[in-house]
């Protein structure tokens, strides 16, 4: 397996634009996690789901992010409208089970201009 | 979720053992403890988990007093390219929260020569 997979790995927006960010977890998986990592407010849990269902978005900033796990094979993350301090390093990362190794992706870098 | 306690930072020299502990007063009886490591730009990596006593791996070790309230991540002759952020993650299936993989401020290990 080629592990977890995220896109773009850049993303450089402007202020007000739509933003998606793409995740394919490893095949068997059964849970995914999005997070967002920022030096002021280190790495933060946004949303995981289980079995493509959403367990948990109470780290869901606000109404601006979405996420979506449409088949056990893909996520995404949306931002709607972007605003300059969504700038982050954003990571996915999926385990098949509690208390089992989790796996994350390279990130997706996303500045907000 | 059981709250964790670690140093901000510590500085080792290459060749040193480097122990880094964890307090979680509140642990459950059920939870497990779990040790991630992350380099710049990358995202965490599993080093190594364990419930009680010792575990050890080829990466690290990790000790465990029988009250459980502590853990000890050990990192024998590092070098400079240990240098990472160390977190310590504790969860069980019991209390669920083992599902809500979710990251503290971490531990910055800064090896130099």
């Amino acid at each position: 397996d080629a592990g977890v997979i995220q896109s773009p790995r850049h993303e450089v927006t402007e202020m007000g634009q739509e933003v998606t960010l793409r995740c394919k977890p490893i095949s068997g998986h059964d849970y995914l996690f999005w997070y967002r990592q920022t030096m002021m407010r280190g790495l933060e849990l946004l949303i995981y789901f289980n079995n493509n269902v959403p367990i948990d978005d109470s780290g869901m900033p606000e109404d601006r992010f979405s996420a979506k796990m449409p088949n056990a094979s893909f996520s995404t993350l949306k931002i709607q409208p972007s605003e300059p301090r969504d700038s982050a390093v954003y990571f996915c990362a999926s385990f098949s089970g509690p208390n089992t190794e989790a796996f994350f992706g390279q990130g997706t870098r996303l500045t907000v201009v | 979720l059981a709250k964790t306690t670690q140093p901000i930072s510590m500085d080792s020299y290459e060749g040193q053992e480097v122990n880094i502990t964890c307090s979680h007063n509140n642990i459950a009886t059920n939870d497990y403890i779990t040790w991630y490591q992350q380099f710049p730009s990358q995202g965490p990596r599993f080093i190594i988990q364990g419930y009680k006593t010792k575990v050890t791996n080829e990466v690290a070790s990790l000790f465990i007093p029988a009250d459980r309230k502590s853990s000890t991540l050990s990192l024998p002759r590092v070098s400079l390219s240990d240098t990472a952020v160390y977190y310590c993650l504790v969860g069980g299936r019991a209390t669920g929260t083992a599902s809500k993989l979710t990251f503290g401020t971490g531990t910055r290990l800064q090896v130099t020569l």
